[in-house]
């Protein structure tokens, strides 16, 4: 599985964007990358998945360069409720197996 | 319905104890998972069941049995287990793996488990 690497925390303000960056240099040609939100005390949640170029749902922006070798996850006018340990993770999922990385703490403040 | 439940909450155990802990899910999932995360510490992954049969097993110590009676339900039995196995632990769920992309897994709030 490939290696990710994030910010370790960040800290941002309410009504701003925040764009969190992952790196995944040694990402294989059919890996897909996943981000996860952790609340305290709570199970992950998926937010977004995506192969390439730029994905969108209801909750956030994926945008990943044509080389793949990084994303960007991008919530749009955060709140104090968005605070959060965010996850970048790679891989095919052959084996059903997701390792999570260190993960970036994200506080929002008012 | 697209929960996880968890029971219990929390769970306070002396290092002779022997508890269990569940997990249900009515999503039709046939892959359910066990995960261990320590405080600010990102969760680790401890077994794997698909089709009801472990797939994956971490090399998590023997005091740490996983069992899964039916597609619905994955219990963790403990044993004979030290303070520093206090954590959080979380079960989840998913698809079975399908070729090329990832699956997404559905977490449960998590047990909180205090070894004394």
């Amino acid at each position: 599985l490939a290696k990710t690497t994030q910010p370790i925390s960040m800290d941002s303000y309410e009504g701003q964007e925040v764009n969190i960056t992952c790196s995944h240099n040694n990402i294989a040609t059919n890996d897909y990358i996943t981000w996860y939100q952790q609340f305290p005390s709570q199970g992950p949640r998926f937010i977004i998945q995506g192969y390439k170029t730029k994905v969108t749902n209801e909750v956030a922006s994926l945008f990943i360069p044509a080389d793949r070798k990084s994303s960007t996850l991008s919530l749009p006018r955060v709140s104090l409720s968005d605070t959060a340990v965010y996850y970048c993770l790679v891989g095919m999922n052959r084996d059903d197996k997701i390792i999570f990385g260190k993960g970036t703490r994200l506080h929002i403040l008012p | 319905d697209t929960e996880v439940t968890q029971t219990p909450k929390h769970l306070v155990m002396g290092m002779t104890n022997k508890k269990s802990l569940k997990c249900e899910q009515h999503m039709g999932h046939r892959a359910m998972y066990w995960y261990k995360q320590k405080a600010k510490k990102p969760p680790e992954l401890m077994f794997v069941y698909s089709y009801e049969k472990l797939s994956i097993n971490e090399s998590v110590p023997s005091r740490f049995s996983p069992e899964c009676p039916n597609s619905s339900l994955l219990n963790l039995h403990l044993h004979a287990l030290q303070p520093e196995d206090s954590a959080l632990y979380l079960c989840a769920s998913s698809q079975v793996k399908r070729e090329g992309r990832g699956n997404e897994q559905f977490f449960g709030p998590g047990t909180r488990l205090t070894v004394l």
